[in-house]
């Protein structure tokens, strides 16, 4: 079965520090890949997706993903983290074909000011 | 623009009780919709999708049901519940896009505790 692995639970960070968050999927087929979002009070909204083509996808507020094929990974970058990115955040994986979305268990980002 | 609502917000029912949970998304038509369960720890579980009225998948066996009575209205039940049924349940919807899954767009959420 699909499934998503986001290795960091809880991650603290003071502001202004890089951030880069792990997710690894285990499908061996094409699949299209998520960054969701959850801040504190507000539903889930996407943060970026990539689909095809350039391999390094910038999403709102600054986030990048990276996928690297032979490493089934899709990690989520930012370069200097605000104390409004405090969040949890989701990596989903869309297995080409299937009509729905896997999900990690999520990394919740607690950013100090 | 598209919206998406879910009640009620929260919920507290004995073990054993029946559920009804309730989602509409307003503003689009023929959506697919998507019943989601976050538990603690575990990320968010895929629970039901439906691409059409009275067509509905589960993902998961377990009490829970899933009926689709009108094209944005999707109803998330069980005659039963269970203590292991807490958790906070999503709703979602997306644009059916070909075969896959295009962005799916969440709904606020039914905090569902059961004693």
């Amino acid at each position: 079965a699909q499934s998503v692995s986001q290795h960091n639970h809880h991650v603290i960070l003071s502001e202004a520090a890089s951030l880069e968050l792990g997710c690894n999927y285990s499908y061996g087929g094409t699949v299209n890949l998520f960054w969701y979002v959850q801040y504190p009070g507000q539903h889930l909204q996407l943060l970026l997706k990539y689909f095809s083509g350039d391999p390094l996808v910038k999403g709102i507020k600054g986030f990048e993903a990276e996928f690297i094929k032979s490493k089934f990974s899709f990690n989520l970058r930012k370069p200097s983290v605000q104390w409004s990115d405090t969040a949890e955040y989701f990596c989903a994986v869309n297995p080409t074909g299937f009509q729905k979305l896997v999900f990690g268990t999520g990394t919740r980002l607690l950013v100090s000011p | 623009s598209q919206t998406i609502h879910q009640w009620p917000a929260t919920l507290v029912q004995p073990v054993g009780s029946p559920l009804s949970l309730e989602c509409t998304v307003e503003g689009t038509s023929n959506p697919n919709l998507y019943w989601y369960r976050q538990a603690a720890g575990r990320g968010l579980q895929l629970l039901f999708y439906s691409i059409g009225i009275d067509q509905i998948s589960s993902e998961v066996p377990q009490n829970l049901s899933a009926s689709r009575p009108q094209d944005r209205q999707f109803i998330l039940s069980s005659k039963k519940l269970l203590l292991s049924d807490s958790g906070f349940y999503l709703c979602a919807w997306s644009v059916p896009s070909g075969a896959y899954t295009d962005t799916q767009y969440f709904g606020p959420g039914t905090r569902l505790t059961v004693l």
